[in-house]
């Protein structure tokens, strides 16, 4: 069975600061992971995805993860914080059926 | 890019009354769309997975009987909330994963905000 922890359900920084969501997994197989952004009232928007390729994974809106099968970490950043940054973002991991199995979310704050 | 839609996007209904929720793939065929429901400042839990032409899988703790899942063709699936009760309120998100192509690629609707009164 597939499990994900994302440790802090609230993150603050300010805007032009790093951005880091942390993001740790647990699989039996090989995962697929996935960054999702989801803003008020809306689905969510994949930022990028893990699928044994690069370690790596560049997305979108300059959002980068990096792979780390020795920490079972999916950890997301971003250089620099903007204000269309905040939103509420989810790890998630993929098994059998390709059903996905989601952390608790991070809400992120951009602070001007 | 693969577009996944929801209608409608609020409904608000009585309690006691049934409400339905559409899915649909606007550019590609889906064989497989999964359900979710979202509480305020919760993650996504899977409610079911939906199979062209075959019964839903529903996932542990939710009732088969009051959650009805239809997917009657490869672009459309819809989910009918029976009898729906105030504790039934929630953010209803589907995805969707295109017949071809990766696997691991699957869109997400925009949601589908219901208000049990």
């Amino acid at each position: 069975a597939q499990s994900v922890t994302q440790l802090g359900s609230h993150v603050s920084v300010s805007e032009g600061a790093l951005v880091l969501l942390r993001c740790n997994y647990s699989s039996s197989v090989p995962p697929y992971l996935f960054w999702y952004v989801q803003y008020p009232n809306q689905g969510l928007q994949l930022l990028l995805k893990y699928t044994s390729a690069a370690t790596l994974v560049k997305g979108i809106n300059g959002f980068e993860a990096e792979f780390k099968k020795s920490e079972t970490s999916f950890h997301l950043t971003k250089p620099s914080a903007h204000m269309s940054d905040a939103a509420e973002y989810f790890c998630a991991v993929e098994g059998a059926g390709n059903m996905l199995t989601f952390g608790g979310g991070t809400r992120l704050m951009v602070k001007p | 890019g693969a577009v996944v839609s929801q209608h409608p996007s609020r409904v608000i209904c009585k309690s006691g009354t049934s409400v339905k929720i559409e899915c649909r793939s606007l550019d590609f065929q889906a064989t497989t769309m999964f359900w979710y429901r979202q509480f305020p400042k919760q993650s996504l839990m899977l409610m079911a997975t939906s199979n062209e032409g075959s019964k839903a899988t529903y996932e542990q703790g939710v009732e088969k009987d009051k959650f009805l899942i239809n997917h009657a063709s490869l672009t459309l699936s819809t989910l009918t909330v029976t009898s729906a009760h105030p504790e039934d309120s929630s953010f209803y998100i589907c995805s969707a994963i295109p017949a071809t192509g990766s696997s691991y690629e699957q869109y997400f609707g925009p949601g589908t905000r219901l208000t049990v009164t």
